[in-house]
């Protein structure tokens, strides 16, 4: 157990649907991490926050969105949602931005 | 072509065999990480390292930065080691670019 939580666990919905995603990270640490793995793409970074704020940002779609809150949870908001955005979504946190990072179990989500 | 390449893509050994994966890129980089995925899905950090070797149990990580590769070996290999390896490195202070992964099975 990583101490990095991630919920729902599934999550299937339609076309043009939004979801969010949320995620814990472990005790102590103020990065958070986004990662998308797809069948074809495999492992991608999306977003990363530290402490509230954007920090870095890699191939997040317009239609994605995320936010860090004062208590460092994160969630992350996809929109108008295609059959291509089906994938698992991976949190993970780590003290400071080069740090190890620790993976959540990760959101499966499928879009029919 | 990719920025970071892993080979092999799949590999299949027997138990007790020792394993080597291996891991190029071609950026600049701050550190490398291994990750091990579970056919669960669950992702764990094995590695992080920036220079030489780095050692956990039966798992030895080398680097080489002049080279640009990295290497991921196990020793007295195990059927519960059978799981994708990811090599993923750190591009500045954040940004991780991952390998395709290695899918490793470990027969009894």
């Amino acid at each position: 157990d990583s101490g990095v939580t991630q919920t729902p666990k599934h999550l299937i919905t339609a076309t043009g649907q939004r979801v969010t995603l949320r995620c814990s990270p472990r005790s102590g640490d103020l990065s958070v991490y986004w990662y998308q793995q797809s069948l074809d793409q495999g492992l991608q970074f999306l977003i990363q926050y530290y402490n509230g704020e954007e920090r870095a940002k890699g191939n997040i779609l317009e239609r994605f969105s995320a936010q860090q809150f004062p208590d460092l949870h994160s969630e992350l908001n996809l929109s108008s949602l295609e059959l291509g955005d089906s994938a698992l979504y991976f949190c993970a946190s780590s003290v400071e931005g080069a740090a190890t990072q620790y993976f959540g179990p990760g959101t499966r989500l499928t879009v029919l | 072509k990719n920025e970071v390449e892993q080979s092999p893509q799949n590999l299949t050994a027997q138990e007790g065999e020792f394993i080597t994966i291996n891991c190029s890129y071609s950026v600049g980089i701050s550190a490398l990480h291994w990750l091990q995925q579970h056919p669960g899905g669950g992702i764990v950090s094995l590695f992080m390292l920036s220079s030489g070797k780095k050692k956990h149990g039966r798992l030895i990580a080398t680097i080489n930065i002049q080279e640009k590769h990295s290497s991921l070996h196990i020793t007295a290999s195990h059927p519960r080691d059978s799981a994708v390896y990811i090599c993923a490195v750190r591009k500045g202070a954040q940004k991780l670019v991952f390998g395709q992964g290695t899918r490793l099975t470990i027969n009894p």
